[in-house]
Order: C-alpha cells, then structure tokens, then sequence
C-alpha cells in the first residue's frame, strides 16, 4: 500500500551511461514532481508535471528528462551522466499542485556516477 | 525571492530533553503554506505538518508542538521529552510559485537532530 514508490533505491552507473529512475504514485494524485537533495542535504525541485503541462527549473540540465507514460507515473530519465549527477532524488506528488497542497515523497533513489 | 533559513544546522540533546527547531521565512504572498518534513536516517521524507498563512493558533500532536508567528515570520517546532527515535533531519519548507500555475517547495537547509541515550 506504498504511497509513493520508486525503484532502484540505489543506482551506480559509470559516468556517460544513461539511466532512468521510476516513479509511481498510487494516491490518485494529478500532479508530480523531481527534487534533487545533494550531498549537504540540500533540496530543490527539478520538474513539476500534471497532465497539462510540465514546468522545467531552468537550472536543470537538458539532460535530465522526465517522462509520464500516465497520470500515476512520472520517470526520469538522464543520458550521459556525469560526476555532478551523484545525489539523491525524490519523487513526489500532490493532489492538484496548488498552493495548500501537501507533497508526499518517495523513498527516494541515491544515484552514484563513478 | 522566497527562502527559508533553518539557522540549526545540528543540535544534539540527551534523551527526555525538550528541543525546538527554529525556521524563520520570507514570502511576498499573502496567502502561503508551510511545512515540516522530517528525514530519518533511512533516508525517505516524511510530512509531519502543514500551516497555512491565516491559521496563527499553535498546533500539538503528541510531544511535536509547532509555533506559527507571522509578526516575526517564523514557524518553530518543539518536541518534547525527545526520544532517540526522533534524531532526523528536519526540514521546514515553504509553498510558493514556480512557474506558471505550479507551485513548488522551497525547503530550508535542514537542522540535523542528534537525541542522545
């Protein structure tokens, strides 16, 4: 009965290679987002995507790509990663992504680039 | 621009110790939202509060406390009578716009809590 699941937990990956990152959210929720927590714990929204539109932080390299196959999943996808990308990163969602709304996150997936 | 300052970067205290982790923001909205999210050493995030800007009475749950106080724009949580289960990172975030109609956390820095035997 997870809320909000992503799978891997842990990701190791050599530095060039692309990899993807899965999320799902079983609340029916309509909005979902990418955060990025660095390595002094430090965390910031990457993408905000509903079934309208998706909103990209300028900051995020072209890179990073999310996908929504549908309304109750939200992937990231990276090509040729890089040293930088090592960090945890968190799915979450909200029931509409307006202001009173409360994100509840995933366990989240710490990806390592070697 | 809107942020959040958790000036705690690590407290630690002894078990049964009352604790309180301050959170001081800056919004221009009239109407915001904020949040505390508590991140155990297993890694996940968990939502333990949520305040909007018109609601200034103080909230209790169990030993977790919170003070909302617009005048002096902070939104400090207690806990009381600590456990060792409660060492975390908390972090105190704050809703606010993205871009377009999102909206997007914007979390402080955290404030590692250490509770002692």
């Amino acid at each position: 009965d997870t809320a909000v699941s992503q799978t891997p937990k842990y990701l190791v990956t050599q530095m060039g290679n692309d990899k993807s990152i899965k999320c799902e959210q079983n609340l029916g929720h309509d909005t979902m987002y990418w955060y990025k927590q660095d390595s002094k714990k430090f965390l910031k929204i990457m993408f905000s995507y509903n079934n309208k539109e998706l909103i990209i932080n300028e900051t995020v390299p072209n890179r990073f790509s999310p996908k929504s196959p549908d309304k109750a999943h939200l992937n990231l996808h990276i090509n040729s990663l890089e040293l930088g990308d090592s960090a945890v990163y968190f799915c979450a969602s909200s029931p509409s992504g307006l202001t009173a709304d409360t994100q509840y996150f995933g366990p989240g997936t710490r990806l390592t680039v070697l | 621009a809107q942020k959040v300052t958790q000036a705690q970067t690590e407290i630690s205290v002894v078990e049964k110790e009352d604790v309180t982790l301050d959170c001081v923001y800056e919004t221009r909205d009239t109407t915001y939202y904020l949040f505390w999210y508590k991140q155990p050493p297993s890694g996940e995030l968990v939502f333990l509060i949520r305040r909007n800007s018109f609601d200034e009475q103080n909230e209790i749950s169990g030993r977790y406390s919170w003070n909302f106080q617009k005048s002096t724009s902070s939104f400090n949580f207690t806990i009381t009578a600590s456990q060792v289960v409660d060492s975390a990172v908390y972090f105190c975030a704050l809703s606010e716009p993205f871009k377009g109609s999102a909206r997007q956390l914007t979390f402080g820095s955290g404030t590692q809590l250490t509770v002692l035997p």
